[in-house]
């Protein structure tokens, strides 16, 4: 069965200092991955997706970058915090893209820049 | 651009009630609709996933429908259990395909 990882579950960091989240994804292949953001009352906002190693596309522009080095991992980072990157960070994944199947998620990091 | 819109936002309800929960969006030219359920401080679950062509899909004590013409949907929970509190999303397709616009949820309580 197929099974995704995201770590760590908290983290504290103070504005300025770099970033480094990371995903992977077990029991499955090609998948297409998600980084979103669930922001205190404004639900959630897709990040970045990626359907292929290397490949990342942006939806929105911000303070932080993404890379994908393997197959099933996908890495979030930032070089230096601002205060508005707090946030609830979610890892996704789905077998197709293109939404038409389930999207399943990671258990999230609650980041808190201070 | 899609909007997705949720009501009520906070529900509290005596265990055992049968309820009804809401979404809408604007764009009625999606090709499926999810459920997601969210527990406090955790990852989104999905629930049901509905097609464009499906009116409605089932899963236990859950039945999600699909009105695309009028741009609506909604989650019925049967015989609601205090396991069953926790935050329902919705969510469509963007344009773009690989993103999903989800609305902010509904708060659910159920009380013993």
């Amino acid at each position: 069965s197929q099974t995704i990882h995201q770590w760590p579950a908290t983290l504290v960091q103070p504005v300025g200092s770099p970033l480094s989240l990371e995903c992977t994804v077990e029991g499955t292949s090609n998948p297409n991955l998600y980084w979103y953001r669930q922001a205190a009352g404004r639900g959630l906002q897709l990040l970045f997706y990626s359907v292929g190693i290397g490949q990342i596309s942006s939806e929105v522009p911000q303070n932080l970058s993404a890379s994908r080095p393997q197959d099933r991992q996908f890495i979030l980072s930032s070089k230096k915090l601002l205060l508005s990157d707090s946030g609830f960070y979610l890892c996704a994944w789905d077998p197709y893209g293109g939404g038409n199947e389930k999207l399943f998620f990671g258990s999230g990091t609650q980041l808190s820049v201070l | 651009k899609q909007e997705v819109t949720q009501i009520p936002a906070a529900l509290s309800v005596p265990e055992g009630e049968n309820l009804v929960l809401n979404c809408s969006f604007t764009d009625s030219a999606i090709y499926n609709l999810q459920w997601f359920r969210q527990d406090p401080g955790k990852g989104l679950t999905s629930l049901l996933l509905i097609q464009s062509s499906q009116r409605e899909q089932t899963s236990g004590r859950l039945n999600a429908s699909l009105d695309k013409s009028s741009g609506r949907s909604t989650l019925y929970i049967a015989a609601s259990q205090p396991g069953d509190s926790a935050t329902y999303l919705c969510a469509v397709p963007s344009n773009s395909g690989y993103a999903l616009n989800f609305g902010k949820g509904t708060s659910l309580l159920v009380t013993p």
